[in-house]
């Protein structure tokens, strides 16, 4: 069955430091894997995705993950954080395989707060 | 483009009511969509799946005479909560996928509040 952990339910950092946010994977078959943002009482906004091709994939903000099969791992970085970062980042996971049903199984979350 | 809306983004209702949620997608054919709740400070849990023309697919757990989810057009479905409790108070949220997804990205709305007193 595919999961995904992210490690840090909390993440403070200040303003233009670095941003890492972790998420680990578990699945029987090569996922596609996904970041989104979400911004209070709103809905969730695609970062980026992972779909088999380039390993380092960028997203948008300035955001990028790195897709790391051997360590089934997706961490989701960003050089320099601003003060429009802070939100809760969801990691999530597909099965890579076609059919109607194919369901997103998401993470618990990352609150991520910038410090100015 | 691949916009979705939900409407209303916020409804208050007596307890007994029935509430209707509308998932649109607004510049694509959404042959799937799902729905989701989620409670403060956690993650989205998946209630159903819809295609369109055909019945829901619900997760275990989920009362389907309850959450009645129609999905009659392809850029339209809708989630109705029977029978509103207070413990039905949450934050719904639909996604909806194109036909042609390879990757099965979604598409998420922005959210509806729904308060039970």
């Amino acid at each position: 069955a595919q999961s995904v952990t992210q490690l840090g339910s909390h993440v403070s950092v200040s303003e233009g430091a670095l941003v890492l946010l972790r998420c680990n994977y578990s699945s029987s078959v090569p996922p596609y894997l996904f970041w989104y943002v979400q911004y209070p009482n709103q809905g969730l906004q695609l970062l980026l995705k992972y779909t088999s091709a380039a390993t380092l994939v960028k997203g948008i903000n300035g955001f990028e993950a790195e897709f790391k099969k051997s360590e089934t791992s997706f961490h989701l970085t960003k050089p320099s954080a601003h003060m429009s970062d802070a939100a809760e980042y969801f990691c999530a996971v597909s099965e890579n395989y076609g059919g109607a049903t194919n369901k997103l199984i998401f993470g618990t979350g990352t609150l991520l707060a910038v410090q100015p | 483009g691949a916009v979705v809306s939900q409407h209303p983004s916020r409804v208050i209702c007596k307890s007994g009511t029935s509430v209707k949620i509308e998932c649109r997608s607004l510049d694509f054919q959404a042959t799937t969509m799902f729905w989701y709740r989620q409670f403060p400070k956690q993650s989205l849990m998946l209630m159903a799946t819809s295609n369109e023309g055909s019945k829901a697919t619900y997760e275990q757990g989920v009362e389907k005479d309850k959450f009645l989810i129609n999905h009659a057009s392809l850029t339209l479905s809708t989630l109705t909560v029977t029978s509103a409790h207070p413990e039905d108070s949450s934050f719904y949220i639909c996604s909806a996928r194109t036909a042609g997804s390879r990757y099965n990205e979604q598409f998420f709305g922005p959210g509806t509040r729904l308060t039970v007193l």
